[in-house]
């Protein structure tokens, strides 16, 4: 399996909603990662989880909370976000948190705050 | 100065040419090296990774690096109008970080 699976692709919520994106590697992965792309930019980093431990948050608003609950699951919890929040989120993995090897990513989940 | 630059697109050239893709970054502690591609709509996609000085080829495909000069470069060759996407770069120093990408455009 050479995946990276997120869930769901496209979202739409209200700026009271709760909702979280969810994604899943079985690659053996240890590190784990959260990025935010717009339109016609890169993207850019949210969070980072190393062996199952958030290693790096890019102080991102607390709006936003990842949580790792194995080696193979990262989820992103979304609670009372804006408009300016809509964007494709990214999910990826490596085998190391340097990415050394490169990443793998998921194929996004289309985020609409309205 | 931002800590990885692409050269600014968009590019365009005709099916067939060789498209030319330029990084340059700025720390020297920098060790590896990443071009992904990324399709309108889509996320990226790790096409080549190159780690130490000189070319590394793949297919059409060729990845170029000097640290010397801090410098990266991806050449297509015989380049084809399904190669049109937004290409990045990025650098690995302990994390990745991301060029704006180029675009290319690859017309028949």
């Amino acid at each position: 399996d050479t995946e990276v699976t997120q869930t769901p692709k496209h979202l739409v919520m209200g700026m009271t909603n709760k909702k979280s994106l969810k994604c899943e590697q079985h690659m053996g992965h240890r590190a784990m990662y959260w990025y935010k792309q717009k339109a016609k930019k890169p993207p850019e980093l949210m969070f980072v989880y190393s062996y199952e431990k958030l290693s790096i948050n890019e102080s991102v608003p607390s709006r936003f909370s990842p949580e790792c609950p194995n080696s193979s699951l990262l989820n992103l919890h979304l609670h009372a976000l804006q408009p300016e929040d809509s964007a494709l989120y990214l999910c990826a993995s490596s085998l190391n948190q340097g990415g050394d090897y490169g990443y793998t990513f998921g194929s996004g989940t289309r985020l609409t705050v309205v | 100065q931002k800590e990885v630059e692409q050269n600014s697109g968009p590019l365009s050239v005709p099916e067939g040419a060789i498209a030319s893709l330029n990084c340059t970054y700025s720390d020297r502690g920098s060790q590896s090296f990443f071009w992904y591609r990324q399709y309108s709509g889509k996320s990226p996609e790790l096409i080549m990774f190159i780690y130490s000085n000189g070319d590394k080829e793949d297919g059409r495909f060729t990845a170029q690096l000097n640290k010397a000069s801090q410098y990266v470069s991806l050449l297509i060759r015989d380049s084809q109008p399904s190669d049109s996407a937004t290409y990045l770069c990025a650098v690995t120093a302990g994390k990745s970080t991301f060029g704006d990408g180029t675009t290319l455009t690859v017309k028949p």
